[in-house]
């Protein structure tokens, strides 16, 4: 089992909500870390997008888009990135990332569709 | 403004070495760690390891240990990535970012342009 587990994909339409989530390997709590959330369009380095661990423990990157959050949900152990008011150019792929055991770790990535 | 500006495409024959800079400008390296991520045509986001640009000190993943080294250079302020005995499937985009300081700057931001290796015999 990987220690980050993402869903490949996911489609929704322009100006409704999309939950992306990232679920830990069941031997880790998501409550004992920060997630880490990055963007990738297509032919585009990864942008940081946020930081979470709790509500008092989050953080934003500079340039990243108002529309994001982050949260948890401890009983699927995942964490989760909420993107509000879908837009086009929110089509891309996100990619989450933990610290853990002494080596960054990212999920597979989802690819989010808009149509 | 902050930016990483990295080299250019390479193509190595299997057995060969690479080696990646990586520079940075708006900043000084000094106050900073740098973190190495690779992505393989159509993959996923795979951490090869962090460099503290104040010290030198790194922290390689487990998986490149004994092949890789990454060291800077203050006075360009530029960051370096070592690859060496290639392979094919060390075909990939190479990104250096800023960040990766567990406790410190954690995020990875910003991100270079990346820079294509190409494995081939």
């Amino acid at each position: 089992q990987a220690v980050l587990t993402q869903p490949s994909s996911l489609s929704a339409s322009p100006g409704a909500s999309a939950s992306l989530t990232c679920t830990l390997h069941s031997g880790i709590n998501v409550a004992s870390y920060r997630i880490y959330w990055y963007q990738q369009r297509p032919g585009s380095p990864p942008q940081y997008l946020l930081r979470y661990k709790s509500d008092s423990d989050t953080q934003h990157g500079s340039g990243a888009p108002g529309h994001f959050s982050g949260s948890k949900d401890a009983s699927a152990n995942a964490g989760i990135l909420l993107i509000s008011g879908l837009q086009s150019e929110d089509e891309a792929d996100y990619y989450c990332m933990i610290w853990h055991n002494g080596a960054w770790v990212f999920g597979g990535g989802t690819k989010l569709t808009v149509l | 403004q902050t930016q990483l500006v990295q080299s250019g495409p390479e193509v190595k024959k299997p057995g060969a070495s690479v080696k990646v800079s990586c520079k940075a400008s708006g900043y000084t390296l000094s106050s900073k760690g740098f973190t190495w991520v690779r992505q393989a045509p159509g993959q996923g986001l795979e951490w090869m390891g962090w460099i503290s640009g104040s010290n030198g000190n790194t922290n390689y993943a487990q998986k490149f240990q004994g092949r890789v080294t990454m060291t800077t250079d203050t006075s360009t302020s530029t960051v370096y990535m070592e690859l060496r005995s290639l392979r094919s499937d060390d075909t990939a985009v190479y990104y250096c970012a800023r960040g990766g300081v567990v406790g410190g700057t954690a995020w990875l931001d910003p991100w270079g342009q990346g820079t294509l290796v190409t494995v081939s015999s």
